[in-house]
């Protein structure tokens, strides 16, 4: 079975540009959740998606914002972007609960210059 | 803020040595717990999850839950160089939101 896919692998835009992330789950998985990783604070929840809808948020602005569609791909988008948006960006998804097994996907390296 | 801690390290052992990780957690109200091995450059791997008091163990991995000290630890036996890597402890409390430690690097030396 294929494992989480995420495109692009790799990033880079300027500040106040918006970009757009990408992400396949495994099939028949239908939560698929997003986290931000940084040498400064780490692994931090983002949000969750389940049936094409938002099921729990992390603390994050408005401008990180999500969508998951009748397939269970989902994507990722963060408008205006800023320097400290600079991060790989992480995908995991499981059968039905953030509780459950979550797998990972490879992440996007995203650089703001 | 829900808050996740663990020693950043390195810890380093002997091969074939135990190595213990600890993570302790402040949302008494949390329900599950998952420890993430993290290899540099690569995403996280699920080791081991454990959901309530007590020991779980899978092969040379041990989870230990004591709830009412708010402690979660993962004992690897027989450590290996390939065991080197990051160990990241994640708790999810009574809202549904992961949080993550900041990790504990394990290095292994021959």
């Amino acid at each position: 079975k294929a494992g989480v896919t995420q495109t692009p692998r790799y990033l880079i835009k300027t500040r106040g540009q918006q970009v757009t992330l990408s992400c396949s789950p495994i099939s028949g998985h239908r939560s698929v959740s997003w986290y931000q990783q940084t040498p400064g604070q780490g692994l931090q929840f983002l949000f969750e998606y389940f049936s094409e809808t938002q099921r729990n948020k992390g603390n994050f602005p408005g401008r990180f914002s999500g969508r998951q569609f009748s397939n269970s791909r989902s994507e990722m988008n963060v408008s205006t972007l800023e320097l400290g948006d600079s991060a790989l960006y992480l995908c995991a998804s499981s059968l039905e609960q953030l509780q459950e097994t979550q797998y990972f996907g490879p992440g996007t390296r995203l650089l703001v210059l | 803020q829900k808050e996740v801690e663990q020693n950043s390290g390195p810890l380093s052992v002997p091969e074939g040595a135990i190595a213990s990780l600890n993570c302790t957690y402040s949302d008494r109200g949390s329900q599950s717990f998952f420890w993430y091995r993290q290899y540099s450059g690569k995403s996280p791997e699920l080791i081991m999850s454990i959901y309530s008091n007590g020991d779980k163990e899978d092969g040379r991995f041990t989870a230990q839950l004591n709830k009412a000290s708010q402690y979660v630890s993962l004992l690897i036996r027989d450590s290996q160089p390939s065991d080197s890597a990051t160990y990241l402890c994640a708790v999810i409390g009574g809202s549904y939101i992961p949080t993550f430690g900041r990790g504990t690097s394990l290095i292994v030396h021959p």
